[in-house]
C-alpha cells in the first residue's frame, strides 16, 4: 500500500509566477489535510478537505492560496503570484476519516518551495 | 499561540541511553500524537494516545499523558544512532463529529552519538 504521495518533491519559481502543488492520499482515504513548515518551526495547518468539500480552511491565508480536492484526481494546493515569504516545506497527510473519533494522519514527504 | 510546546528543545545523548521528551499543550483534546521528521524529510507517525488513555507502548517507544497536567512524555529505551531526528507532538481537539487539524509544537532534535 503506497503512502501519500506529494509532487513535485522540490519546487522553484520566481516572484508573481504560480505554484501548484499536489497531493494523492493514502488508498482508501478519503480525508487530505495540508500544513506549512517554515525553517526551523514545526508544522503550521492550512487546510482540511473531503473529496469535493473544504471542510476547514481556517489556516489559509486569505489571498493567493487556494485548495481543492476533486472527485477524481489528487488534491491540489494552489499559491498564485509566490512572494519570497512562500518559500516553505508544504505537507500533505491524510487520513480514513473513521467515524466517531480523530484518526491518524499519516504524512507525505512534503514539497520544498522555492521563491526567487 | 502555540498548543504543543516540547521541551528540551534539543537534547544529545549516547547510543544505549534513553530518551525522555516532554510536551505540554493548554487546551482540551482528543488525542495526542507524536512525529519523527529526519532532516530534510517527511513525518513519520509514531504513536497516538487518546485522552482516557494514561500510557501506551510501541516497540522501544512509551508514551504517557496527563490530561490533568495537560502533558505528554516520550521515552526512547536503548536509543541507536538512527534515532537522531527531530521530535514533534501533535495535537487534536475533542472530537466534534468530524476529523480536525492537528497543531504541532516546534519539535525537539534529538541526537544520538554512536
Amino acid at each position: 500500500n503506497a503512502g501519500v504521495m506529494q509532487n513535485p518533491r522540490h519546487l522553484v519559481r520566481r516572484r508573481g509566477q504560480e505554484a501548484r502543488l499536489r497531493c494523492s492520499p493514502m488508498k482508501g482515504h478519503s480525508h487530505v489535510y495540508w500544513y506549512r513548515q517554515l525553517p526551523e518551526e514545526g508544522l503550521k495547518f492550512m487546510v482540511y478537505l473531503q473529496k469535493e468539500n473544504i471542510i476547514d480552511e481556517s489556516g489559509m491565508p486569505k489571498e493567493r492560496f487556494s485548495a481543492e480536492f476533486p472527485k477524481e484526481g489528487p488534491s491540489i494546493l494552489r499559491i498564485q503570484q509566490v512572494v519570497r515569504g512562500d518559500s516553505a516545506a508544504y505537507f500533505c497527510a491524510s487520513s480514513l476519516g473513521l467515524a466517531g473519533y480523530t484518526d491518524t494522519q499519516y504524512f507525505g514527504p512534503g514539497t520544498r518551495l522555492t521563491v526567487l | 499561540s502555540q498548543q504543543g510546546e516540547e521541551d528540551p528543545q534539543a537534547l544529545s545523548i549516547q547510543e544505549g541511553e534513553n530518551a525522555t521528551m516532554n510536551c505540554s499543550y493548554k487546551t482540551s483534546i482528543n488525542n495526542l500524537q507524536w512525529y519523527r521528521q529526519n532532516s530534510g524529510r517527511g513525518l513519520v507517525h509514531l504513536i497516538l494516545i487518546r485522552s482516557n488513555e494514561r500510557e501506551k507502548h510501541s516497540g522501544r517507544l512509551r508514551v504517557t499523558l496527563d490530561t490533568s497536567k495537560k502533558s505528554s512524555s516520550l521515552l526512547i529505551t536503548a536509543s541507536r544512532a538512527a534515532d537522531t531526528a527531530s521530535y514533534f507532538c501533535a495535537t487534536a481537539p475533542p472530537y466534534t463529529g468530524a476529523n480536525s487539524k492537528l497543531t504541532f509544537g516546534k519539535g525537539i532534535t534529538l541526537s544520538v552519538r554512536p
